[in-house]
């Protein structure tokens, strides 16, 4: 399996624009999260799937960022209109829940987005 | 919010030296994962020990949990350069078993 695919691996764009963050999971994992990951902050948990339906969005800072998962293949991170302090790296990872018990996640490369 | 916290923030070894970090979280959890990340790349999963284990071993680590004290331990013994990287610890709560929590990572260097 080619593991979770991310794209754009890089993001340039000005303060304003929208940007569309694209993710394809592991085939056959039921679990889809995005991550965002700046230096002051860490690691923060935006919003997960669990069979494309979204269950947690808690973490989605404001209504400027919205996620979708039309089918169990893709899923899309959008942030309209982009800020200077949206730079971040964004992480999307999938996981199956095999049991009980957490199953691992399984991470993309990520996409650096940077707002000017 | 962050539910784990690892210690020490940056360690730096001689290379076949061993390397221990440290993650303290604050709530009952249903497991804890460690996992790894090199410069420019997505986490990697290493280990997952769940709430009823006290220590797991997998290679050249050994994951150790104390759900009293409320934290965990990551060794790695013999570390080689490849190890260079921040490694994570991420816990999952009973009520939000899906829900992973990051802590802010260690920054290991390996000197050669």
């Amino acid at each position: 399996d080619a593991g979770v695919i991310q794209s754009p691996r890089h993001e340039v764009t000005e303060m304003g624009q929208e940007v569309t963050l694209r993710c394809k999971p592991i085939s056959g994992h039921d679990y889809l999260f995005w991550y965002r990951q700046t230096m002051m902050r860490g690691l923060e948990l935006l919003i997960y799937f669990n069979n494309n339906v979204p269950i947690d969005d808690s973490g989605m800072p404001e209504d400027r960022f919205s996620a979708k998962m039309p089918n169990a293949s893709f899923s899309t991170l959008k942030i309209q209109p982009s800020e200077p302090r949206d730079s971040a790296v964004y992480f999307c990872a999938s996981s199956f829940k095999a049991s009980s018990y957490n199953s691992p996640l399984h991470f993309g490369n990520g996409t650096r987005l940077t707002v000017t | 919010s962050q539910q784990g916290e690892e210690d020490p923030q940056a360690l730096s070894i001689q290379e076949g030296e061993n390397a221990t970090m440290n993650c303290s979280y604050k709530t009952s959890i249903n497991n804890l994962q460690w996992y790894r990340q090199n410069s420019g790349r997505g986490l990697v999963h290493l280990i997952l020990i769940r709430s009823n284990e006290r220590e797991k071993h997998s290679g050249r680590l050994r994951v150790t949990l104390d759900t009293s004290k409320k934290s965990s331990s990551l060794l790695i013994t013999a570390s080689r350069a490849a190890d260079t990287a921040s490694y994570f610890c991420a816990t999952a709560t009973i009520q939000g078993a899906q829900k992973l929590v990051f802590g802010q990572g260690t920054r290991l260097t390996i000197n050669p």
